[in-house]
């Protein structure tokens, strides 16, 4: 159980244009949902938490408008990486959670972004 | 703030030896959740063992077992019988109880089992 998807796991694209990347938990209705960035070697930095049905909280230093999450329903949100550069290429995961006390983050395959 | 600290970068071991990995964390709250995830070359992250704070008895699981200390504030993973498939970088994480279920993670320690 707790399986979540994620999709594409690697995309290749040119300057300018914009990526959607979509995070699905199939066999649980995630009330949670978080984005990270990790570079190689490196540990992951969480982007940005979303709840289904508000607004994404970002944290300090990420760009609303370059990374555009949307979390429409318990089982689905996606990251929008706008007009990418290639600094943004890296390595994007996402994970789920049930709001429920102790429950851990299962987390998605990642995504691997690279702008040509 | 909750800090988590992995102070070694890389280990390695031989197979179907031991090893240890290090972790400590700072946080002023009384319950909270431990957490090691395993990350392979193929980048999955992988849910190795939990911890719940108020629980006294260390988690177990297969060969997998932590040195949970809270007063120290140390949470260290254990590895026996190492496996080749155990190559990985291995990530401690903090969890507090009403942070939403946003994790902290260390800085990681990458594990390699030799033959």
């Amino acid at each position: 159980g707790a399986v979540v998807s994620q999709h594409p796991s690697w995309v290749i694209c040119k300057s300018g244009t914009s990526v959607k990347i979509e995070c699905r938990s199939l066999d649980f209705q995630a009330t949670t949902m978080f984005w990270y960035r990790q570079f190689p070697k490196q540990s992951l930095m969480l982007m940005a938490t979303s709840n289904e049905g508000s607004k994404a909280t970002y944290e300090q230093g990420v760009e609303k408008d370059k990374f555009l999450i949307n979390h429409a329903s318990l089982t689905l949100s996606t990251l929008t990486v706008t007009s990418a550069h290639p600094e943004d290429s890296s390595f994007y995961i996402c994970s789920a959670r049930v709001e429920i006390y102790n429950q851990p983050q299962h987390f998605g395959d990642g995504t691997r972004l690279s702008i040509l | 703030a909750q800090t988590v600290t992995q102070s070694q970068p890389e280990m390695s071991v031989q197979e179907a030896e031991t090893v240890t990995l290090s972790c400590t964390y700072d946080t002023s709250e009384n319950n909270y959740y431990l957490f090691w995830y395993k990350q392979p070359p193929s980048r999955q992250m992988i849910l190795v063992i939990r911890q719940e704070a108020y629980k006294q008895q260390n988690a177990t699981e297969n060969r997998f077992s932590v040195n949970f200390q809270k007063a120290a504030k140390s949470f260290s993973l254990k590895i026996s019988d190492s496996q080749l498939g155990d190559t990985a970088m291995y990530f401690c994480a903090f969890m507090g109880n009403n942070q939403g279920g946003k994790l902290i993670f260390g800085q990681g320690t990458e594990l390699s089992v030799k033959p």
